[in-house]
């Protein structure tokens, strides 16, 4: 089946810089999504990405949809407090049956 | 407040009980998904009902029986579980029935945290 390799799986940064992390695939797909889990909670839909080359920002969040289809990123600049938890990239693939592929996640801790 | 409720938020039970997790959603959507949240692994899909109709089962074993009486609740029932089965159990929601496509994304419940003994 199709995987998604999400990276890192954990990240401890200080209050204030920037995060980046990434997903790739060997398989190409329409969609990208990122979603973030906070502790106790269900994954929210951050970003949607839907083209080829997009990059989209949501306040400090920045995520782009990778040029070959196969991979996506998310930044976050300037961290705080609250952008701890997880976070998820997911893809969609072409085709009928356009399954939904989830990462298995980036853990962030921000310290302060 | 999410539009999506599950209960109870945490479970736990012996390998020979029967228990039952219940998800409702005030979304209006028509899809409705269980999925199994394990530590450091992507979410696994288990089950997906459109308008109240079954429409995948990915491969779960018959000790989880999705049970979907309209477009608004969906149950999973749970017996005779494995240690291995205990996980985060998320109920999502959509208004189309393919899963989290550009018009139609996921809306997750908190979850019910069950722990198998």
């Amino acid at each position: 089946g199709q995987q998604l390799n999400q990276s890192p799986q954990s990240m401890f940064i200080q209050e204030g810089e920037d995060v980046s992390m990434n997903c790739t695939s060997s398989s190409i797909f329409n969609t990208w999504l990122w979603y973030k889990q906070d502790p106790g909670e269900g994954p929210v839909l951050l970003i949607a990405l839907y083209k080829a080359g997009e990059l989209t920002s949501n306040g400090r969040l920045t995520a782009q949809f990778g040029i070959t289809r196969k991979d996506s990123f998310l930044n976050i600049s300037a961290s705080i407090p609250s952008d701890v938890g997880i976070y998820f990239c997911a893809a969609i693939s072409s085709g009928s049956a356009r399954q939904l592929t989830f990462g298995s996640g980036t853990q962030l801790t921000v310290l302060p | 407040e999410t539009g999506v409720t599950q209960t109870p938020r945490h479970l736990v039970m012996g390998m020979t009980n029967k228990k039952s997790l219940k998800c409702e959603q005030h979304l209006g959507h028509n899809a409705m998904y269980w999925y199994k949240q394990s530590a450091k692994k992507p979410l696994e899909l288990m089950f997906v009902y459109n308008f109240k109709e079954q429409t995948e089962n990915n491969s779960v074993p018959s000790r989880f029986s999705p049970e979907c009486p309209n477009s608004s609740h969906l149950f999973l029932h749970l017996h005779t579980l494995q240690p291995e089965d205990s996980a985060l159990y998320l109920c999502a929601s959509s208004q189309g029935s393919y899963q989290g496509t550009y018009n139609s994304p996921l809306h997750f419940g908190n979850g019910t945290r069950l722990t198998v003994t």
